[in-house]
């Protein structure tokens, strides 16, 4: 079935480190692929988000290729910030399938972001 | 442009009792999905409801429904509360459910069951 696997966290890091948050996918049919990102008492917001292989989602510095040789959307970020801990979720959706109109997510992973 | 709005923002309930959860999309999107997230669970859908019709639901028993109005807004109902069902709800809307266009999340009802 279609799912997704996240690597383990939490993942701490000092500010202005290099950033990146592994996404590995099994997917049925086509999917879409998405980051979304969780602060502490919040609900999600989409940080950004691919719909077909080889395309790059950008947002806010932040970056995810759409790699469906890998089968993989990692996410990665260049420069760190404090105000960038948050929990990260990679989500897929698959158009035409039975799980149409549903997002999968993975299990999220916190960062930490230390000055 | 306001974002998706869910109240009550917190909700205790007691084990056995009902509980009634809102959500009011984005203007425009027609397409309104729930999701739990529990305590080591993660996140889990619910519901899909698209122009008034229930369109995909997930593996949750029956004590879990709701509704869409025809203003799109949104209930999710949960009878004879469990403790498990104890989690953030989320409520999301997209402008259609093909499953290629983002969805986007409101802050969640925290719901307690004691």
């Amino acid at each position: 079935g279609d799912s997704v696997t996240q690597m383990e966290g939490p993942v701490t890091l000092s500010e202005e480190a290099f950033l990146t948050i592994n996404c590995t996918y099994t997917a049925t049919g086509y999917p879409s692929l998405f980051w979304y990102v969780q602060y502490p008492g919040e609900g999600l917001q989409l940080l950004l988000k691919a719909t077909k292989a080889d395309d790059k989602g950008s947002n806010k510095g932040f970056e995810a290729t759409y790699r469906k040789e890998t089968t993989s959307f990692h996410l990665e970020k260049g420069s760190v910030q404090v105000s960038d801990s948050a929990v990260y979720f990679c989500a897929l959706s698959v158009p035409g399938s039975s799980n149409t109109g549903k997002l999968i997510f993975g299990q999220g992973t916190t960062l930490q972001v230390k000055p | 442009e306001a974002g998706v709005t869910q109240s009550p923002t917190h909700l205790i309930k007691t084990r056995g009792q009902q509980a009634t959860l809102r959500c009011s999309p984005i203007s425009g999107h027609t397409s309104v999905y729930w999701y739990q997230q529990a305590l080591g669970l993660g996140l889990q859908f619910l519901l899909w409801y698209d122009e008034g019709e229930e369109r995909n639901r997930g593996n949750f028993p029956p004590r879990f429904s709701g509704r869409q109005f025809p203003n799109y807004s949104s209930e999710l109902n949960v009878n004879a509360l469990e403790l498990e069902d104890s989690a953030l709800y989320l409520c999301a809307s997209s402008l259609v459910g093909s499953g290629s266009y983002e969805q986007y999340f409101g802050p969640g009802t925290r719901l307690t069951v004691t």
